[in-house]
């Protein structure tokens, strides 16, 4: 079966530290993998998306940047992060086809002060 | 474009009560449809999917119909439990785009014994 591992699930960074989350999917090949940003209380925020090793798809411009070095292998980056950054971050991935369902990972907690 | 519209909430009912959540879409053709579950703290879980329209999906108690007429595919529960509170969100995969979900921006319910 498949499986979706994110972390860290909990950190706090000062601003202008540089940020990396990782998320990693295991039982699948050639997943599309997503980062999602959720601010309290709100709505999910899609904010990369890719369908295969190096291709990243941004939807939002911001302060973040993605990478797919390997195939089921996602990571989220800052280089200096942003007060306005604080939230909790999703990865997800699902497979390539029409009707596919997405599925997510347990979530990060990053709050910046 | 692509779009998912919830009932605002939060969602308060007691324990046994009969629960409607509702959603609407806006897509191009017949997307599959999704109801996500959030937990405090947690990822999104899928709770249930129709691929189709006229088809419904169901899971642990939970139900909704995929309604290309009015557009729309309601979560119902006929008894809910204290358990049951957590947000809820619809989603849809464009049919056409299919590497994007689009999310409502969620419903939370709340149960009380």
């Amino acid at each position: 079966s498949q499986t979706i591992h994110q972390w860290p699930a909990t950190l706090v960074q000062p601003v202008g530290s540089p940020l990396s989350l990782e998320c990693t999917v295991e039982g699948t090949s050639n997943p599309n993998l997503y980062w999602y940003r959720q601010a309290a209380g709100r709505g999910l925020q899609l904010l990369f998306y890719s369908v295969g090793i190096g291709q990243i798809s941004s939807e939002v411009p911001q302060n973040l940047s993605a990478s797919r070095p390997q195939d089921r292998q996602f990571i989220l980056s800052s280089k200096k992060l942003l007060l306005s950054d604080s939230g909790f971050y999703l990865c997800a991935w699902s497979v390539g086809e029409p009707w596919g369902t997405i599925y997510f990972g347990e979530g990060s907690w990053l709050t910046v002060v | 474009g692509n779009s998912v519209t919830q009932m605002e909430g939060p969602v308060t009912l007691s324990e046994e009560a009969f629960l409607t959540i509702n959603c609407t879409y806006t897509a191009t053709g017949y997307p599959s449809l999704f109801w996500y579950v959030q937990y405090p703290g947690e990822g999104l879980q899928l709770l249930l999917k129709a691929t189709k329209a006229d088809d419904k999906g169901s899971n642990k108690g939970f139900e909704a119909t995929y309604r290309k007429e009015t557009t729309s595919f309601h979560l119902e529960k006929g008894s809910v439990q204290v358990s049951d509170s957590a947000v809820y969100f619809c989603a849809l995969r464009d049919l056409y785009n299919f590497n994007k979900f689009y999310f409502g921006s969620g419903t939370k319910l709340n149960v009380k014994p």
